[in-house]
């Protein structure tokens, strides 16, 4: 009864290819995230989207792009991939709490392992 | 905007050791504050939180409290064991739901 999945764990590819991470959670949540972490442990967080809102940091590429199917999911698609792509991609969910903070921890799936030759 | 900032690591301790791993935050309004632990391999779960001055977090021997005053929410532990070796991530969110997290102190317990 995993809580946050993501498929692939791993993922090794070429540059310039095309590739999807998928995130699913459980939990009932209504906020997903999509993090980066680097070969540092750097965790760096790319994106955040519910119901109403997708956030982006402006610093990603706009060669990443989420997908949200519905609540459950968010995927992440990465167009022409680069050598820098190479990191850990960890997705995460919370609930919103609608200004309770007491209820915005972040659950985290096991991280794509990716992997650009 | 907000940051985050952890004491540079590694950190090494031998086993039954007290730990201490600082953290210290800006931020607008009154964030909520969190520790969380990244073993090798594995993704980031939760340790501990605290979403006012004053409130201390604990689990699994761990305690950080959160100091409005010093904006601090430091990590200790009174006696680390070998298991408790993984990176360590101080984190905040602000009442805009923004997540900020520092960049991780790894913590290395020998025996």
């Amino acid at each position: 009864d995993t809580a946050v999945s993501q498929t692939p764990k791993y993922l090794v590819t070429q540059m310039g290819n095309d590739k999807s991470i998928k995130c699913e959670q459980n939990l009932g949540h209504d906020t997903m995230y999509w993090y980066k972490q680097d070969s540092k442990k750097f965790l760096k967080i790319m994106f955040s989207y519910n119901n109403k809102e997708l956030i982006i940091n402006e610093t990603v590429p706009n060669r990443f792009s989420p997908k949200s199917p519905d609540k459950a999911h968010l995927n992440l698609h990465i167009n022409s991939l680069e050598l820098g792509d190479s990191a850990v991609y960890f997705c995460a969910s919370s609930q919103d709490t609608g200004g309770n903070l007491g209820r915005e921890t972040q659950y985290f799936g096991p991280g794509t392992r990716l992997l650009v030759l | 905007g907000n940051s985050v900032t952890q004491m540079e690591g590694p950190v090494t301790l031998s086993e039954e050791a007290f730990l201490t791993i600082n953290c210290t935050y800006t931020a607008t309004g009154y964030p909520s504050l969190f520790w969380y632990v990244q073993y090798p391999g594995e993704g980031l779960q939760l340790l501990l939180k605290a979403t006012k001055a004053d409130d201390k977090g604990s689990n699994k021997g761990f305690e950080a409290t959160y100091r409005k005053e010093t904006t601090s929410f430091h990590l200790e532990k009174g006696s680390v064991q070998v298991s408790d070796s993984a990176v360590y991530f101080c984190a905040l969110i602000d009442g805009y739901q923004k997540v900020t997290f520092g960049t991780g102190t790894k913590l290395q317990v020998i025996p």
